[in-house]
Parts: C-alpha cells; structure tokens; sequence
C-alpha cells in the first residue's frame, strides 16, 4: 500500500500570512491532484500536476510537483479565512484496475482574521 | 455543487436497522466509487464500478453491499452495522477509471451515525 504523508497535519494562522503544504511519498504516481474540503461537504478538485517539476498557479495557491513526480507542494500567498479547511493530495497510479487514487493524509488548515 | 449529489445527508441507524445511501452524478461519467472517510485516518476506498460493474472491492465486509443500476446511480445498502462504521461516506465519479489523470468529482456524503 501507497502512503502519502502530509505535513503539517494542522495549521492555524492569521490572515495575510503565507504557508506551505507538503505531500510525500516513496512511489512514483503518474499525476497529483489537490483537492479542498470544507466541513459537511466533499472534496472540491483545485488542480491536477502531471509533469515532474510542473507548477501551477491557481490565484494564491501555487502548486508544485517533484522532479521524480514522489512528492508535492502547496503554497498559499497571503492567506485568506475563505482558504480554511481540509487540504488532500491524491496521487494517481496506473494498477490492473485503472488508474487508481491514493488519497493523502490530510492538512486541516485554519486561518484566523 | 459539483454536479454529484447524495442522499441522505446525514443518518442514525441502530446496528439492527437496514438503510441505503444514494447517489446521482449529473456528469455523464462511466465511473462511480464509495469511499469512507473517518476522523483521523485517509479518504479509504471502498468500491469503484465502472460502466455499471464493480471492478474493485477493497476488502469491505459484506454488511456493505453496492449496487450500481446504470453509470448516474449508485447505493450502499448498509444493513447489522457496527458503531465503528460511523463515519462521513462520499461518493464519487470519474469519467472512467482509466483516464490517466482519473479526476474525480465528490457528492456533499452521508454523514452516518451507528448507535
């Protein structure tokens, strides 16, 4: 079994300031994706990173996936409380079945005014 | 609204009762998958059926049972549930399993409580 380890698991800072999110892994994964969750609701995609090396910029967030395509990041500029709640990387794999996901461990961000 | 939606939203049952969950994607995906979601542990997958057949069970007992009657609809039907099976339960799709990025699109869940 595939493990995705994200750092931190919790954050809480205040309103302006930067952060980064980090998702490890020992395997290789054919694309990564970011997904947001807020309370009560499912996981909102925010970006697939393909390419080893690839960034992505999506307003504030700026994504970035590794050279050897085992690990991610990312990083939120001058961050809002809109931006608050569970961030997920999800690591897509080609197995017998298809092309699997391997979902991350999470990191619960809040951002305070 | 990400164009999949499920219902109930949220469901107390005793470990005697048997309920189902239901989900709808309006999305025109050949793929649908459960996954659980508990506190403090990863999103785990637990069915994926792809153009109406199940093609991954990831070990789930059989007090779970999918059923998937066309590629828009898919149920749970949960039935001598235990209290540990309490958890967020989110459905999913994809336009098919096999698409190299396999983005997925998530329904709001079913937040089940087991008493």
């Amino acid at each position: 079994t595939q493990l995705l380890e994200q750092s931190p698991q919790f954050l809480s800072i205040q309103e302006g300031e930067n952060l980064t999110v980090y998702c490890n892994s020992s395997s290789v994964f054919s694309s990564l994706q970011w997904y947001r969750q807020e309370p009560g609701e499912g996981p909102v995609l925010l970006v697939t990173v393909v390419t080893g090396g690839e960034v992505k910029k999506l307003k504030r967030l700026t994504f970035q996936f590794g050279d050897a395509r085992k690990d991610s990041s990312l990083h939120i500029t001058a961050a809002q409380p809109g931006d608050t709640g569970l961030y997920l990387c999800a690591g897509a794999r080609l197995t017998g079945g298809g092309n699997k996901l391997t979902f991350g461990t999470g990191t619960q961000l809040k951002v305070e005014l | 609204e990400t164009g999949v939606t499920q219902t109930p939203r949220h469901l107390v049952m005793g470990m005697t009762n048997k309920k189902s969950l239901k989900c709808e994607q309006h999305l025109g995906h050949n793929a649908m998958y459960w996954y659980k979601q508990s506190a403090k542990k990863p999103l785990e997958l637990m069915f994926v059926y792809s153009l109406e057949e199940r093609v991954e069970n990831n070990s789930v007992p059989s007090r779970f049972s999918p059923e998937c009657p066309n590629s828009s609809h898919l149920f749970l039907h949960l039935h001598t549930l235990q209290p540990e099976d309490s958890a967020l339960y989110l459905c999913a799709s994809s336009l098919q399993p096999g698409t190299r990025n396999n983005e997925q699109f998530f329904g709001p869940g079913t937040r089940l409580t087991v008493l």
